[in-house]
This record gives C-alpha cells, structure tokens and sequence, in this order.
C-alpha cells in the first residue's frame, strides 16, 4: 500500500522558512517522480512543485519560484520542501504527492495527509 | 483565479447523472490529458480519471470522463450520498511549465 506522510509543518512568521518533509513507503520510491501541492485554508488545489526520480528534471509554480526548493533522497525514500521567504499566501496545507511515472510532469495518483503550514505575525 | 474553470457549485438528488465542466485553453486541456480528483470533506484528494476517461481500480463505472478541444467533463450518473465532495480536474499546462487545476466543484446530493 502506498503511503506518504508529511511533517515539517507549522507556524512560521512572514519571511521566516521552513522545511517540509515526506516519508515514502509501500513502493519503490526511486522509480517515481514526486509532487507537492498545496491548499489555502478553503480554496482550491495549486500545484506547488515536481521532481523526476533521479532528480533530472525538477518544475516550479510561478508563485513559489526562487523562494522554494524540491529535493529528494532516494535512499531514505524521502521527499522535501526547502521553503524560504515565507509569505501570508503560503499559508496552506501542503500535500506530498506520487506522480505516476518517472518522468517530471508525470499525473499525480498518489497523495499523503498534507501538513499545515501557518505564516502569520 | 484558476487556469481551469469550473462551476463553483453542481447539485442533484440521489439516482440522477451530473455533469461537470471543465473548460481551458491550447496550452493544457487542449494539448493534454485531462484528470479529475475527488476530496471528502475533510480528507486528502483521491485519483478519480486519469487521461480523459480511464478510471483507477476501484472506481466505480458511475464515473465518467470525456475530453472535447479545450473542455473536458466528469460525469456522475446513478447519484449517490457519498458523491458529496469537491471534484477538481487537472491538466499539464505547456506554456508555464507546470500543472494546472481548476478551482473546484462542490457537489451537493440534495
């Protein structure tokens, strides 16, 4: 059974980071590409980010571009979110997501619990 | 606002077929597979079609999906109370990059 569990959440003040992480298991975690997506409080799914399985090809959002960081650890079936300049808007629930391939724009098929993260003063 | 649009709000009573919209442009629908996700209330979205009309195990056949240029549509038929969620279709968008997805339908079984 596929299973994805993030951690790494919580409250953070705006310009302040935070480093999310996914724990992968129930699959060969370095044969599949790899996704965070997230949702403000209410509203609706934004793609955040995608990393292929060795990390080749790696994508962000417009939104997060420059101030985000994907990476993975194929060893420790692992996933991560480096995240910096943290703004008011980042405030979400963050979901860790398989994609259904190797590749870097694979669809996502797999989704953990997300983690909330909360950027406010 | 969201690449994909969708109605924010579809409803039906128990045994009728719903339909839901998902309109967008060249760039994604109209150059890539279309995807539907279904969110319970409270819960993580799950994988309800993927490339146009392909269901995942386990999905029942109540469960339809089709693409037509850059609109693609999720169809419930047989309406039940556990239908109750917000559906959310996706696509691959060529010019940013990156995944799109619409802003969501809440369904309401009446």
């Amino acid at each position: 059974e596929v299973q994805l569990v993030e951690s790494g959440g919580g409250l953070v003040k705006p310009g302040g980071s935070l480093r999310l992480s996914c724990a992968a298991s129930g699959f060969t975690f370095s044969s599949y590409s790899m996704n965070w997506v997230r949702q403000a409080p209410g509203k609706g799914l934004e793609w955040v980010s995608s990393i292929s399985s060795s990390s080749d090809y790696i994508y962000y959002a417009d939104s997060v571009k420059g101030r985000f960081t994907i990476s993975r650890d194929n060893a420790k079936n692992s996933l991560y979110l480096q995240m910096n300049s943290l703004r008011v808007e980042d405030t979400a629930v963050y979901y860790c997501a398989r994609g259904s391939g190797y590749g870097g724009y694979d669809y996502v098929d797999y989704w953990g619990q997300g983690t909330l993260v909360t950027v406010s003063s | 606002q969201s690449v994909l649009t969708q109605p924010p709000s579809a409803s039906g009573t128990p045994g009728q077929r719903v339909t839901i919209s998902c309109s967008g442009s060249s760039s994604n629908i109209g150059s890539n597979y279309v995807y539907w996700y279904q969110q319970l209330p409270g819960t993580a979205p799950k994988l309800l079609m993927y490339r146009n009309n392909q269901r995942p195990s386990g999905v029942p056949d109540r469960f339809s999906g089709s693409k037509s240029g850059t609109s693609a549509s999720l169809a419930i038929s047989g309406l039940r109370s556990e239908d109750e969620a917000d559906y959310y279709c996706a696509a691959w968008d060529d010019s940013l990059s990156g995944w799109v997805f619409g802003g969501g339908t809440k369904l309401t079984v009446l």
